[in-house]
């Protein structure tokens, strides 16, 4: 079964409003969680790296005060997608990686979030 | 930089096999991953190559050279659920996966 439970699986908000993005990791404690961004038919693109109890990493170019992320618990990592417009609009997706035996192998992935903003 | 290179889009009958290619350079090398990632959802795990030489796992085989930063995902007995992109994951020294845009994998009856 899913070991990274992420939701809403869909949303769709007006321009203008934040949106908020959870993601769990169900089976471990992830001290990292990443979230990603992906438009269609392109890669995945690194937003920010998530740390439990410290200051998300954001990759260059992706505001911070924009995607707001929040790692306050070893299993809840969320990101608040703020003022939310239409070029906002994407699919969201957080992952972890490992399990206990092995921390750095795989990278399990949530569900995905389809952002529309109108 | 970090850079991985991937067919666009390859086209294979239902039935047959596939081979798609990866090259890749990254900054150090913690291994690579394949993905399957179908339209509109998360990707799933395919495989994982930390050594040299073919993985095999049903009908999905991948294959890894490190000194020639290639790797390759092998499918066998397509069907048209294998339809799908499939993305080539190198992971770099500090343990982070390094994303292509993927292959897109047409499978015609």
């Amino acid at each position: 079964g899913a070991v990274v439970s992420q939701h809403p699986s869909w949303v769709i908000c007006k321009s203008g409003t934040s949106v908020k993005i959870e993601c769990r990791s169900l089976d471990f404690q992830a001290t990292t969680m990443f979230w990603y961004r992906q438009f269609p038919k392109q890669s995945l693109m690194l937003m920010a790296t998530s740390n439990e109890g410290s200051k998300a990493t954001y990759e260059q170019g992706v505001e911070k005060d924009k995607f707001l992320i929040n790692h306050a618990s070893l299993t809840l990592s969320t990101l608040t997608v703020t003022s939310a417009h239409p070029e906002d609009s994407s699919f969201y997706i957080c992952s972890r990686l490992g399990t206990l035996d092995s921390p750095n192998t795989e990278a399990f992935f949530g569900q995905g979030t389809r952002l529309t903003v109108v | 930089g970090q850079n991985i290179d991937q067919p666009t889009e390859m086209t294979a009958t239902e039935g047959a096999i596939v081979q798609i290619n990866c090259t890749y350079q990254t900054s150090g090398f913690n291994g690579l991953f394949w993905y399957q990632q179908h339209a509109g959802e998360a990707p799933t795990f395919l495989s994982y190559n930390v050594l040299d030489g073919l993985e095999e796992k049903g009908r999905f085989s991948s294959f890894l050279s490190r000194s020639k930063g290639y790797s390759y995902l092998l499918l066998k007995e397509l069907q048209m659920k294998d339809s799908a992109s499939y993305l080539c994951a190198p992971m770099d020294s500090n343990y982070q996966l390094i994303w292509g845009a993927g292959t897109k994998l047409i499978i015609k009856p």
